[in-house]
């Protein structure tokens, strides 16, 4: 199966900030590359999806970027509710797989 | 608007098993598969396995074969996910989630399971 790996495990950033968190999977995904946030106590919120297309509501702040085994989600100016943790997930090969998450927190 | 609505925590002693279920409603029910994911405390999401509520086909992942079972009723447009032999490595909030071309949209808000002696 194929493993995604993210960095960093944890982003300290203060609020305005732009925040660049990375993904990185073990074998060529393309761009079928998903991005979720999960706040403390709720489930997963869809966020992007096939690596740059934004969900319904997501705000324009958020963009997804990469193909192939780099991707990357770029928050440009952090906002109070944006701070949570982010996964990504792969849907090219099965079964599908979750990156193990990075943490955005209020420095 | 889409809607999952999952059943309350449970307390299972080990070796017991359990049974969640994910109310679907605000789409025609048969006709997005529905995933199952587990987080266990403060780790990351296991993909546990996707069930087909049309034909009630299932596809687990090979760590779960032989302990989950995945069922729906159509009747009442629900999914239930059932863990048998049940161990303390089994303590997470399970979820329920709508496939849309293997990503996973919207999610029920969970359910923990705690297993505890």
């Amino acid at each position: 199966e194929i493993v995604l790996t993210q960095s960093p495990a944890t982003l300290s950033l203060s609020p305005g900030e732009r925040a660049t968190l990375s993904c990185g999977a073990s074998q060529s995904v393309s761009t079928y590359l998903v991005w979720y946030q999960q706040k403390p106590g709720q489930a997963p919120r869809l966020l992007i999806y096939d690596a740059s297309n934004r969900a319904t509501g997501i705000p324009a702040r958020f963009s997804g970027s990469g193909s192939g085994t780099d991707f990357t989600l770029t928050i440009s100016s952090l906002e109070p509710e944006d701070f949570a943790v982010y996964y990504c997930q792969q849907r090219s090969n099965w079964p599908p797989t979750f990156g193990q998450g990075t943490k955005v927190e209020i420095k | 608007q889409v809607q999952l609505v999952q059943s309350g925590a449970e307390v299972k002693k080990p070796g017991a098993s359990v049974k969640v279920s994910c109310k679907a409603s605000g789409y025609t029910f048969i006709n997005y598969y529905m995933h199952w994911v587990r987080q266990a405390p403060g780790q990351g999401l296991e993909w546990m396995g996707i069930i087909n509520p049309s034909g009630a086909k299932t596809n687990y992942a090979q760590k779960f074969q032989g302990r989950v079972t995945m069922t729906r009723d159509t009747s009442t447009s629900t999914v239930y996910m059932e863990m048998s032999s049940l161990r303390s490595e089994d303590t997470a909030v399970y979820y329920c989630a709508r496939d849309r071309i293997t990503t996973f949209d919207p999610w029920g808000q969970g359910t923990l399971v705690t297993v505890s002696s």
